[in-house]
């Protein structure tokens, strides 16, 4: 497997649900991102792991909890999310911690919240 | 506040002629531009950039051009091709978070035979 792989690429929960999206990146990177796609929306930054210390949080709510064991896996733990958190996740890496770097990006994750 | 906008969500151009996207920006502290191509099912794939020094970068048939006092971007495709008919979008760093991009909601291409 190379590049970001991303799992699972469709999930559907419910508001009381608890789920955890998975990144694995096969590039030697040290820094990971998670990213938020809502429909007609920019891509906004969530949070960002830099040699597995999260260096930024983008005030994202507390239902949303980032979990880096690695340089090569990122988790998103989602809990008692809102339909409104329903949107597409988008995993990255990057060599260096800096957006003039080139990010590599996952298929992502759809996620649906009922 | 969308500091980073694609007005056009949608173009639609003939193989063989010039794609032009725009993107404009409202913050001045912006100091390095990016476009990200996006096909569908698939993660955004960086394209090229610009550092705010320059006035234009070219890679190939891909040239994107800054234009730092109004505030503008564009990416140019010469000639376009059926395959570069994806979503692109522009991102810029800095802003006072020289950490994170903006992005904007990107511009569909379409490029017909």
């Amino acid at each position: 497997e190379t590049g970001v792989t991303q799992t699972p690429r469709h999930l559907v929960m419910g508001m009381t649900n608890k789920k955890s999206l998975k990144c694995e990146q096969h590039l030697g990177h040290n820094a990971m991102y998670w990213y938020k796609q809502s429909a007609k929306k920019p891509l906004e930054l969530m949070f960002v792991y830099n040699f597995k210390e999260q260096t930024e949080n983008n005030s994202v709510p507390s239902r949303f909890s980032p979990e880096c064991p690695n340089s090569s896996h990122l988790f998103l733990h989602l809990h008692t999310l809102q339909p409104e958190d329903s949107a597409l996740y988008l995993c990255a890496s990057s060599q260096v911690w800096d957006p003039a770097y080139e990010q590599y990006f996952g298929p992502g994750t759809r996620l649906t919240v009922t | 506040d969308q500091q980073v906008k694609q007005n056009s969500p949608s173009l639609s151009v003939q193989e063989g002629r010039i794609s032009i996207l725009n993107c404009d920006y409202t913050n001045s502290m912006f100091d390095y531009f990016l476009w990200y191509k996006k096909y569908p099912a698939e993660g955004p794939t960086f394209l090229i950039s610009i550092s705010s020094i320059k006035d234009k970068n070219e890679d190939g048939r891909f040239t994107v051009f800054l234009n730092k006092s109004a505030k503008h971007l564009s990416l140019h495709i010469v000639p376009s091709q059926p395959g570069d008919s994806a979503v692109y979008f522009c991102a810029a760093r800095g802003g006072g978070t020289a950490s994170k991009l903006t992005f904007g909601t990107g511009t569909r291409l379409q490029v017909t035979l």
